[in-house]
């Protein structure tokens, strides 16, 4: 069993759809949380990061985490094609520095 | 965050060769690593790149075949080593800040033929 599981898509809808992305795991020492965007040809971009339980809000993404559930999302409100890349969930144990990967999702907004 | 650069951006390479990777930051950064991507699989953390000192590796990843290079606080090198196809895969610098956030080059497309 992976560390991380993600859903690889790819997840197509239409602009201005609410888009739901998530991750579980299974290590339960990951206390931070991340969220990459990857664009076709590009490095990861990091989007969106927590510590530990709760939600985060930045614009129209919004990550939430639920540590009991092991379990993360990330929102994204009011898509746009622009929208359109990869996106990764990344987890880090405390005082480490390596990052686990989710495989990631793929996400296609269409006009 | 930081503005990080890798060289090359692509290249293809013959079964045997070896290829170095360089990976340049815009300021100084104590933490350094190095990943690969390969299609359908997760991005894996090969190693951690550590100035003045040998690089610190993962499970599964030896220094005979990534030796790293780390002169100074903004710069750093992977050697890809005797090369098969199955080293085929996008490699990618990444750096770690005070905060610990990462923030990842651009990559570099490796094919072995």
């Amino acid at each position: 069993q992976k560390e991380v599981e993600q859903d690889p898509g790819p997840l197509s809808v239409p602009e201005g759809a609410i888009v739901s992305l998530n991750c579980t795991y299974s290590n339960s020492a990951f206390q931070y949380f991340m969220w990459y965007r990857q664009y076709s040809r590009k490095g990861p971009e990091l989007l969106m990061y927590t510590y530990s339980s709760g939600n985060k809000e930045d614009g129209r993404f919004t990550a939430q985490v639920d540590k009991s559930s092991k379990y993360i999302s990330l929102f994204i409100r009011d898509s746009q094609p622009s929208d359109s890349a990869t996106y990764l969930c990344a987890m880090k144990a405390g005082g480490g520095n390596k990052l686990t990967f989710g495989t990631g999702t793929q996400l296609k907004v269409e006009l | 965050s930081a503005v990080i650069s890798q060289k090359p951006s692509r290249d293809i390479c013959q079964r045997g060769t070896s290829l170095t990777i360089q990976c340049q930051v815009d300021s100084q950064v104590t933490m350094m690593f190095w990943y690969r991507q390969q299609p359908g699989q997760s991005l894996t953390l090969i190693a951690t790149a550590n100035q003045g000192s040998e690089a610190t590796y993962e499970s599964g990843f030896v220094i005979d075949k990534f030796p790293i290079s780390r002169p100074n606080l903004t710069f750093s090198t992977l050697t890809v080593s005797n090369m098969s196809p199955e080293d085929s895969s996008i490699y990618l610098c990444s750096v770690g800040l005070a905060d610990n956030e990462q923030f990842f080059g651009p990559g570099t497309r490796l094919t072995v033929l």
